[in-house]
């Protein structure tokens, strides 16, 4: 089943911060996100395994709610260069990767 | 290293005709993919490989067929080419000891008339 992302679209200036999240409606096993700028291939941010864990890249982080069946995409301090759609890939299956992912969120990052 | 490569980038069709798009990697992965995307849907899977020689289909298979008969190259193919066919495809691979990460291919536009 399609994991469910909100909000759509996020409009920022630069140096703004931005949460996206990401639910699902059956227990996640893993949770990937990944970032697609136009008219490019979507390319991988970071994962992660149920237990709760943070991660974090630069100013990029995720956390991950194993009850809340949940995960949330922290950006911070916002740059242009973050502009793009963002995908949540949920995997419900545990083992063998086979992600769902949500219909993204649009996030445009103005000067 | 190459990563995940595509072929054609560009094709348009007519209704009724065939064609496949061809997908390889050098990066040793078990796992291929084939999505489609469109606008405000998302990346849908289409059809997956845990290996070489088998496939499985993915949440919208209708219309497509792959075969993965070498461990680097994945092909999907459609056999009777409709207008809602018209997408943006695209090829990713996987490995289990990575993690899983997903690498995606550059995609291939293809538009049925």
């Amino acid at each position: 089943q399609q994991p469910v992302q909100s909000p759509q679209a996020v409009i920022l200036r630069e140096g703004e911060d931005a949460v996206i999240n990401c639910s699902s409606s059956k227990a996640l096993y893993s949770v990937h996100w990944y970032r697609q700028k136009h008219g490019e291939a979507p390319v991988f941010l970071m994962i992660l395994l149920k237990g709760g864990e943070q991660k974090g890249h630069e100013k990029i982080s995720a956390s991950f709610n194993e009850k809340k069946q949940q995960s949330s995409l922290y950006l911070t301090a916002s740059q242009l260069s973050y502009s793009g759609t963002y995908f949540c890939g949920t995997d419900i299956t545990g083992g063998s990767y086979i992600p769902t992912f949500g219909r993204g969120t649009s996030l445009i990052v103005h000067p | 290293n190459a990563g995940v490569t595509q072929t054609p980038k560009f094709r348009v069709l007519k209704t009724g005709q065939s064609m496949t798009l061809l997908c390889a990697q050098d990066m040793n992965h078990e796992y291929m993919y084939w999505y489609r995307q469109d606008p405000g849907m998302g990346l849908r899977l289409i059809h997956y490989s845990v290996g070489e020689g088998t496939t499985a289909k993915g949440e919208v298979p209708d219309g497509y067929n792959v075969s993965r008969l070498k461990k680097q190259n994945f092909l999907l193919g459609l056999e009777s080419a409709a207008p809602s066919q018209t997408s943006v495809y695209f090829c990713a691979s996987s490995s289990l000891s990575g993690g899983n990460t997903q690498y995606f291919g550059p995609g291939t536009r293809l538009t049925v008339l």
